[in-house]
């Protein structure tokens, strides 16, 4: 079993459409989470942390289920430029290493 | 604005080369890591340091080694390159105190005929 995993998609979205994304992980010992964006022939960059309460920033809003193990990251009105893959990321608190799930591809249609 | 760098965009090798890739950050980060990213399969550590001169395998080190003589710069090296090494390898760094927050490189596509 893969320590992070994601429904590697596509979601193909209508602009407006909201839409979410899962992932699971394995081990319970994970300290914290991450969801990562990665343009196409680009370098992945941080989207934003998950903290246990759940957080927002804008449209975006990222929840956390300990209990589950699993980490979610809700888009509402998508734009076109969302369309990315989205990398759910755990640190198991390993001195900085991140485990990166394979991520999920979102594409947002005019 | 921090930058990760690394040395090629682009590489093609024949079996057998010994390659070298570098990378090099401007953000005084302890952490550098180093990653293969291939389809279907993510981003797969490599090798990581957390100091000069200390290394520590990742997931994925078989055939692969690295160099840290410096802060700002780490090295991969594939010493007798092979097909099944033609990917994507992307550098990140962080600071130990974000340690969630790594900064990547913008990728070398290596590519081994």
């Amino acid at each position: 079993r893969k320590e992070v995993e994601q429904d590697p998609g596509p979601f193909n979205v209508p602009e407006g459409a909201t839409v979410a994304f899962n992932c699971t992980y394995s081990n319970s010992a994970s300290q914290s989470f991450f969801w990562y964006r990665q343009d196409c022939r680009k370098e992945p960059k941080l989207l934003m942390s998950v903290y246990s309460s759940g957080n927002e920033d804008g449209r975006f809003t990222a929840q956390l289920n300990r209990a589950s193990q699993y980490i979610s990251l809700l888009i509402r009105d998508s734009k076109l430029s969302d369309s990315a893959t989205y990398l759910c990321v755990v640190d198991y608190n390993q001195g900085g290493k991140l485990i990166f799930g394979q991520g999920t591809e979102l594409s947002v249609k005019p | 604005d921090v930058k990760v760098t690394q040395s090629s965009r682009y590489l093609v090798k024949r079996t057998g080369e010994k390659v070298f890739l570098e990378c090099v950050q401007d953000m005084d980060h302890e952490n550098m890591f180093w990653y293969r990213q291939d389809p279907g399969l993510g981003l797969r550590l490599i090798y990581f340091s957390y100091d000069v001169k200390m290394k520590e395998k990742g997931d994925i080190p078989e055939g692969y080694s690295v160099s840290r003589e410096k802060k700002e710069r780490f090295s991969l090296i594939l010493e007798s390159a092979s097909t099944n090494q033609t990917s994507m390898y992307l550098c990140a760094s962080s600071d130990p105190g974000l340690a969630g927050e790594q900064y990547f490189g913008p990728g070398t596509r290596l590519t081994v005929t």
